[in-house]
């Protein structure tokens, strides 16, 4: 079956643009995690929900990030008047039970 | 807060070798323990975990790892490395079944032939 989707698979952002990045969670997952992956570190945690309820977003470095799940299935993450330091591949993961499943990630260039 | 040390940013290891990725966890009770492989441009693939019971787990791609609760160790070992296992492999830690995951740092594996 068909795994986790993100799209754009790449985004060049000038400094001060909005961007949204959009997961597509492997159907019938009901949890769906939001992680940041800087240059040469691991993934770290931003956001997660359980349907369309957003328990822990802890892990969003700002308030210029934003996370969404309206119909409890696909995600979107928005990062408003985006800061070169935001550069970074965004990865979405989403489960059913204990083991979560990962998409090929956002690779997101502030210029 | 939890973390997690993965010591070693490269390894080197030849093809038919054996290789141990060290993994060290900081967590007052007892972890929910994973290893994923990131190849470039993909996403994380998880290699195994552990939750309870036998300390000895056994992953896909013929990769294993022992939990050590007196060390809070958790290493990644394959008896034979093939090339196709050069990639990035990541340990990371969750306090609770199903919940957010700490990563480390990541491990980069070379194979050379």
């Amino acid at each position: 079956g068909a795994g986790v989707s993100q799209s754009p698979r790449y985004k060049v952002a000038k400094r001060g643009q909005d961007v949204a990045l959009r997961c597509d969670p492997i159907s019938g997952h009901v949890s769906l995690f939001w992680y940041q992956q800087a240059l040469g570190q691991g993934p770290e945690f931003l956001t997660y929900f359980q349907n369309e309820a957003q328990l822990d977003k802890s892990g969003l470095p700002s308030d210029r990030f934003f996370a969404e799940r309206p119909e409890g299935s696909v995600s979107t993450l928005k990062i408003q008047r985006t800061q070169q330091e935001d550069s970074a591949v965004y990865l979405c993961a989403s489960s059913l039970a204990s083991e979560q499943y990962f998409g090929p990630g956002t690779r997101l260039t502030v210029t | 807060a939890q973390s997690v040390t993965q010591p070693d940013i490269h390894i080197t290891v030849s093809e038919g070798a054996s290789l141990e990725l060290r993994c060290n966890y900081s967590y007052g009770a007892t972890p929910y323990l994973f290893w994923y492989v990131q190849s470039p441009g993909q996403g994380l693939q998880l290699l195994l975990k552990y939750f309870s019971g036998d300390t000895l787990v056994q992953g896909i791609k013929g990769f294993e790892a022992e939990f050590k609760r007196s060390q809070s160790s958790f290493n990644l070992r394959k008896p034979s490395v093939h090339w196709s296992d050069a990639a990035e492999y990541f340990c990371a830690v969750g306090t609770e079944y199903g919940n957010k995951l700490v990563f480390g740092a990541g491990t980069i594996l070379r194979v050379k032939s």
